[in-house]
């Protein structure tokens, strides 16, 4: 039951230049988070979007939703070697108490 | 520290053979998720568990059982029914099903 949809499936850019990661979904949502997985390592989380927000930043983080096209991007600027990772978002329903669901994530590699 | 922590970092199975993960949390967490990821892939979720006692399947749930006798542990077993278990397990929790989950570093299973 694949809620979020990353697009593109890979990324790969130069150090300094921005990256720009979108997740689509199909049905309402309380909130949207996004995570980060370093190569063999567990996800970690970035910034939570909430349904009633457009824009939210964090650091060189900058995360939007629009809620009519359910849909979110995540914009990170700059980047560094050490941004190097998988990022995914993840969705929960609006109604019901269950658990968020993972997209299958945009694989960043940027170049030094 | 407060963290969630998973052991082995990798375990060899052989056929025939059901084998445990732990997973224990000190986060004072009510829930916790287990996830199975396949190289390049998303996280697909096997067994969740809102509060002791109680756990809930998945969306690839065959082949597996968890159990929830204390908070802070949701073990894991892979059993032999698991035709196709080599691939990375993820456990996670969280204080509620929507809120921001917290990772543990992840089990590599492998079959001889």
């Amino acid at each position: 039951s694949q809620q979020g949809e990353e697009d593109p499936q890979a990324l790969s850019i130069q150090e300094g230049e921005n990256a720009t990661m979108n997740c689509s979904y199909k049905t309402s949502i309380n909130n949207l988070q996004w995570y980060r997985q370093n190569s063999g390592r567990g996800l970690v989380h970035l910034i939570l979007i909430r349904s009633n927000e457009r824009e939210k930043h964090s650091g060189r983080l900058r995360v939007t939703l629009d809620t009519s096209k359910k849909s979110s991007s995540l914009l990170i600027t700059a980047s560094r070697a050490a941004d190097t990772a998988s990022y995914f978002c993840a969705t929960d329903h609006l109604a019901g108490n269950t658990p968020l669901v993972f997209g299958k994530g945009t694989r960043l590699s940027v170049i030094a | 520290d407060g963290g969630i922590t998973q052991s082995p970092k990798y375990l060899f199975r052989k056929e025939g053979q059901n084998v445990t993960l732990s997973c224990e949390q000190n986060l004072n967490h009510d829930a916790m998720y287990w996830y199975r990821q396949d190289p390049g892939q998303g996280l697909r979720l096997i067994y969740y568990s809102q509060i002791v006692n109680d756990f809930q399947k998945g969306d690839i749930a065959e082949g597996y059982s968890v159990s929830r006798e204390k908070k802070e542990s949701f073990p894991l077993t892979v059993t032999s029914a698991q035709k196709n278990p080599t691939a990375f397990y993820l456990c996670a929790s969280n204080r509620a099903a929507r809120e921001t989950q917290y990772f543990g570093p992840g089990t590599r299973l492998l079959v001889l």
